[in-house]
């Protein structure tokens, strides 16, 4: 398919255990963000990616998070020793180049996160 | 407070309009958004406005911005059951590449029969 892929589309993992979030975004996309969904909640920005490189990791919730996007494409969200709120939805999008109405975001439909 | 305001439910009767409800905080926003999410789907633009346009029409959606209340709001003329989603509203801050987009909470449309 053409559109934004995340893998696993559910994950349950017990407290303490580290979590790996799998996001391949459309090919030739060089911008690629991580957004948080929780219940009752809008979407939370976590991490920004221009090619490799992260010039905008501000909305990263603790140290505990981290995110990496290697080949300018496949990018991985790390929660390590999470917690119980960490449980949400995570969405992963993609565009041409930033963000605008010439380069829409593209999301892909999310990973629902369990911790239990 | 928030930087993006919605309520966060609505219900309307199949073939009634549906105005969804924005506020926003950010005077110097160049786009507004519109999104739709449906039950255990990513999030898909539905329409935008550039902040120096008062409504947009696009077929069934019509998109209204009140740039001095900071208001925006999207009405979907003749509402089907197919429209049931969840709607965010987003505002683009920043510039260049590094613009990122602000989502409100969203607003859960429930259509009825």
């Amino acid at each position: 398919g053409a559109g934004v892929s995340q893998s696993p589309s559910n994950k349950v993992t017990e407290k303490g255990k580290d979590v790996e979030l799998r996001c391949d975004p459309i090919s030739g996309h060089t911008a690629l963000y991580w957004y948080r969904q929780s219940l009752g909640q809008g979407l939370e920005f976590l991490i920004y990616f221009q090619g490799n490189s992260a010039p905008d990791k501000s909305g990263l919730p603790s140290d505990r998070f981290s995110a990496e996007r290697t080949g300018g494409s496949v990018s991985t969200l790390t929660i390590q020793r999470t917690q119980q709120e960490d449980s949400a939805v995570y969405l992963c999008a993609s565009s041409l180049v930033g963000t605008g109405v010439n380069s829409p975001l593209h999301f892909g439909n999310g990973t629902r996160l369990t911790v239990t | 407070g928030e930087d993006v305001e919605q309520s966060l439910f609505l219900s309307v009767r199949e073939g009634d309009s549906s105005v969804i409800n924005c506020t926003y905080t950010d005077s110097s926003s160049t786009y507004l958004y519109w999104y739709k999410q449906e039950p255990g789907a990513g999030l898909q633009l539905l329409t935008y406005i550039f902040s120096n346009m008062d409504m947009k029409q696009d077929q069934r959606l019509t998109v209204l911005l009140n740039k001095k209340d900071k208001h925006l709001s999207l009405r979907i003329a003749d509402t089907q059951t197919g429209d049931s989603a969840i709607y965010f509203c987003a505002e683009s801050k920043g510039s260049g590449s590094a613009r990122q987009l602000t989502f409100g909470s969203g607003t859960q449309l429930t259509v009825l029969p």
